[in-house]
């Protein structure tokens, strides 16, 4: 069973940084294609980020440049380092591992619970 | 980027009546190599993530009820639910893959009338 486990989330000043996590079991992330998805408290879903499988890495143009994402391996989990947090940036983050088919990802068929990020003085 | 643009934002529907909900690209998302739309749908219910009803434009997830269908192509898209049941009261999201950013559409909150 796929399951995907999200945590790292809680309070930031606003310029300051926090390192999400995200747990993968049931699969492998080296080989899957990963993203995270962000919504602000009672607003919609903002795409933030994705790894491929072979490593190759892309951002919302709201996050470029402060956001990076990244994968270990050997534990089987993804990161979202997020460095100059803006109040904007409040948010439940979810990890996504997406669908990979007809040579393309097309679909997002699991998803984790979210961990709360805010940023606030 | 592609803009996802839903409509309408809100929509109050009686118990066993259609619900319909529209999603436009702002752009294609038909993959022309193997003929799919690369369009989502996605169903959120308070408190939880987003649940995949609806891929590659019409076809069902595993599991999801037959009330729910997705039509369309190209640039316009679908969302039906046959017969409305109060458990489908929520939020609903289409989403393409064709290229990044995976935009969403703002949503459509779905109540009962």
């Amino acid at each position: 069973e796929v399951q995907l486990v999200e945590s790292g989330g809680g309070l930031a000043q606003p310029g300051g940084s926090l390192r999400l996590s995200c747990a993968a079991s049931g699969f492998t992330v080296s080989t899957n294609y990963m993203s995270w998805v962000r919504q602000a408290p009672g607003k919609g879903l903002e795409w933030v980020s994705i790894i491929y499988a072979g490593g190759n890495t892309y951002y919302a143009d709201s996050v470029k440049g402060r956001f990076t994402i990244s994968r270990d391996n050997s534990k089987n989990t993804v990161f979202l380092q997020m460095n100059s947090l803006w109040d904007e940036d409040t948010a439940f983050y979810y990890c996504v591992r997406e669908a990979y088919c007809g040579g393309a990802i097309c679909y997002s068929p699991h998803w984790g619970q979210g961990t709360l990020v805010t940023v606030s003085s | 980027d592609i803009v996802m643009t839903q409509s309408p934002d809100s929509l109050a529907v009686s118990l066993g009546d259609r619900a319909t909900i529209n999603c436009k690209s702002s752009q294609s998302v038909l993959y022309s190599s193997n003929n799919k739309n690369y369009l989502a749908w996605y169903q959120q219910k308070p408190g939880q993530p987003p649940k995949l009803l609806i891929y590659w434009a019409s076809t069902r997830e595993s599991g999801v009820p037959d009330r729910f269908s997705g039509s369309g192509s190209g640039t316009d898209f679908t969302l039906t639910i046959s017969s409305l049941q109060a458990e489908d009261v929520a939020v609903y999201y289409c989403q393409h893959h064709y290229n990044t950013p995976h935009t969403f559409g703002q949503g459509t909150k779905l109540e009962i009338k």
